[in-house]
């Protein structure tokens, strides 16, 4: 079965400080690979995703990430973080087969959280 | 992108009663919306998927008795929690995806209280 795993549960940083966060996926099939932010009792929103092409794909609020089919890893990185960049950083994975019936499969998320 | 808007977003209820959360698809077409949990400072626990004019499937552990899930049209996917116990005290959150749309859209979810 599909899984994701995020190893780290909080990434304190400081603000202007760069930062990664990490994400590994267990399937070997071809997938497609999501980065959400989620804030306080809000839903979630899309930083980026990976469906196909170049490996390093940029997303909003200057977050960027690099598929490494090798390492089955998606990293989220931004050079540069501010305050206001602090929430909950999921990633995700869904089987390139399977159209619009196919579920995403969670981490368990990473907080960052950007100390001033 | 697409907006899906999910109600209400916060509801306070009393031990016993049932409660119905919506979630709209407001500009496209969702065959399947799928519902999550979501506890504090926890990941998001898929609970069922939301097919349109079917029955919804439910993941493993989750009793269909207690979550009721309805799609009756392309834009509206409804959960109701029946009997509510201060346990289903929890945030829920929908998602949507539009067909041959790689991509999801969720609500804003619903925090749900039980008192």
């Amino acid at each position: 079965a599909q899984s994701v795993t995020q190893l780290d549960s909080q990434v304190p940083v400081f603000e202007e400080a760069p930062v990664e966060l990490r994400c590994n996926y267990s399937s070997s099939v071809s997938v497609y690979l999501f980065w959400y932010v989620q804030y306080p009792n809000q839903g979630l929103q899309l930083l980026l995703k990976y469906l196909s092409g170049s490996t390093l794909v940029k997303g909003i609020n200057g977050f960027e990430a690099e598929f490494n089919k090798s390492q089955t890893s998606f990293h989220l990185r931004k050079p540069s973080v501010h305050i206001s960049d602090t929430a909950e950083y999921f990633c995700a994975v869904r089987d390139l087969y399977g159209g619009a019936t196919n579920k995403l499969i969670f981490g368990t998320g990473t907080l960052l959280a950007v100390q001033p | 992108g697409a907006v899906v808007s999910q109600h209400p977003s916060r509801v306070i209820c009393k031990s016993g009663t049932s409660v119905k959360i919506e979630c709209r698809s407001l500009d496209f077409q969702a065959t399947t919306m799928f519902w999550y949990r979501q506890f504090p400072k926890q990941s998001l626990m898929l609970m069922a998927t939301s097919n349109e004019g079917s029955k919804a499937t439910y993941e493993q552990g989750v009793e269909k008795d207690k979550f009721l899930i309805n799609h009756a049209s392309l834009t509206l996917s409804t959960l109701t929690v029946t009997s509510a116990h201060p346990e289903d005290s929890s945030f829920y959150i929908c998602s949507a995806n539009e067909v041959m749309n790689t991509e999801a859209f969720f609500g804003q979810g619903t925090r749900l209280t039980v008192v």
